[in-house]
């Protein structure tokens, strides 16, 4: 079992749907990260959440430390949303970022 | 500003071959970690390096070795390739290391092992 789980897979949507991509962890962790990667690769950190809730735009991370869930949820969900969605949990033992395999998600006009 | 700089953007080696990536961090960060993904996978850590000095270390061989230099660029050389080694490599900019640090990510190095 991965330290790091991500749900579901692969997403579909169509253009204004309210979008929830889900992420579990087994270590313990000194912060969660949410992560966009798009076609060809390129990373851009979307979060950094140690406990609570943040807010971006359209996008609110929350997560839950008793729980080790954390969620992404996309408001208003628009076809350049289209990426890879990737949770990654900085264990606190070994500072390292341990990354969920991603969600792949597809907007749709 | 710029960004985190990585190079080459794509690379083809044979099996056996040597590769030395690069990567340049953005001004004023003093940690890079180095990640190798594979086609369909999240990323996994391979290195971290924090003022020259060796941070952490992921589960691969010997093969793979990194260093950073005194202006916090860094290398990562991976000998004897395999074909397993074929995936996107990628180098994150951190300001201090720490893991609570948001990582800015460089558009990766595309390895190719044939």
């Amino acid at each position: 079992k991965n330290e790091v789980e991500q749900s579901p897979q692969n997403l579909t949507a169509q253009e204004g749907e309210f979008i929830t991509i889900n992420c579990s962890y087994s270590v313990g962790i000194s912060a969660l990260h949410w992560l966009q990667q798009h076609p060809g690769g390129g990373i851009v950190s979307l979060f950094m959440l140690s406990s609570g809730k943040k807010k971006h735009g359209r996008l609110i991370a929350t997560i839950n430390i008793q729980e080790k869930h954390s969620s992404l949820h996309i408001t208003a969900s628009h076809p350049r949303d289209s990426a890879v969605y990737i949770c990654a949990a900085a264990s606190y033992n070994t500072d390292k970022l341990i990354f969920g395999t991603g969600t792949r998600l597809q907007v749709f006009p | 500003d710029a960004g985190v700089t990585q190079s080459p953007t794509h690379l083809i080696k044979t099996r056996g071959q040597q590769v030395t990536l690069r990567c340049s961090p953005i001004s004023g960060h003093k940690s890079v970690s180095w990640y190798q993904q594979v086609l369909g996978q999240g990323p996994q850590f391979i290195f971290q390096y924090y003022e020259k000095e060796e941070r952490g270390r992921g589960n691969f061989p010997d093969r793979f070795s990194a260093r950073q230099f005194p202006n916090y660029s860094s290398e990562l050389n991976v000998n004897a390739l395999l074909l397993g080694d074929s995936a996107l490599y990628l180098c994150a900019s951190i300001p201090v290391g720490a893991s609570t640090d948001t990582q800015y990510f460089g558009p990766g190095t595309r390895l190719t092992v044939l």
